[in-house]
């Protein structure tokens, strides 16, 4: 059975980065899928910010474009989400998954408050 | 983008019944339509995707349909662990967009 588990810090000062990993146990991330971070913000609104696919490439939200990053550590079965030069609305859950057609398995998410 | 607009934004329900949302795209997705649920403190869980297909393990009193620009969600016989938020996401072209939610509670 596939797991997926974000981590990192829970706060985040504004203007600096946030980085959170997703660790993946049951599938392996080079065998197949795309690999998605997505967003739910205050007030419920969700969104996708991109994924890194089973081969190493990458599609973000336009949105984003100029500030995010998505990479992977093959070796640990874990692929990561930077997000530069954050604002106080870049306050959310994080959430990373296995995507395709919908987004199949989710991890539990990951809460991050950007504050000074 | 593809913006998705979802209706209700919230709907009350008694066990037993039946409830139907529905989701508006901004232009032809073709069929490429999700449904999430998602429970408070949880993370969303698939149900449909294909606008009509029913992801394995979820329970047949859920339903999907719709093509083109319109789609929509029927839950029948309420159970009361359907009692939860609902989304629909395009899942045609990136950047993927969801709808707004649909929070239906008990009445």
């Amino acid at each position: 059975e596939i797991q997926l588990q974000e981590s990192g810090p829970g706060l985040v000062k504004p203007s600096q980065s946030l980085s959170l990993t997703c660790s993946v146990t049951g599938y392996t991330i080079t065998s197949g899928y795309d690999w998605s971070w997505i967003r739910k913000f205050p007030g419920n609104k969700m969104e996708w910010m991109g994924y890194i696919s089973y081969s190493g490439s990458t599609n973000y939200n336009p949105s984003l474009k100029s500030r995010i990053s998505i990479t992977r550590d093959t070796s640990k079965n874990q692929f990561f989400l930077q997000l530069n030069s954050v604002t106080t609305e870049d306050t959310a859950t994080y959430y990373c998954a296995r995507s395709l057609i919908g987004m199949d398995a989710w991890g539990q998410g990951a809460s991050v408050t950007v504050s000074s | 983008d593809i913006q998705m607009t979802q209706s209700p934004t919230s709907l009350a329900a008694s066990v037993g019944e039946s409830v139907t949302i529905t989701c508006l795209a901004s232009e032809d997705i073709y069929g490429s339509l999700v449904w999430y649920q998602q429970k408070p403190g949880k993370s969303p869980q698939l149900l449909i995707y294909g606008a009509t297909i029913l992801e394995d393990g979820i329970p047949s009193r859920f339903s999907g349909s719709g093509s083109d620009t319109q789609y929509s969600l029927k839950i029948n016989s309420l159970q009361p662990e359907d009692f939860a938020s609902y989304y629909c996401q395009n899942g045609l072209s990136t950047p993927w967009t969801f709808g707004g939610g649909t929070k239906l509670e008990l009445k």
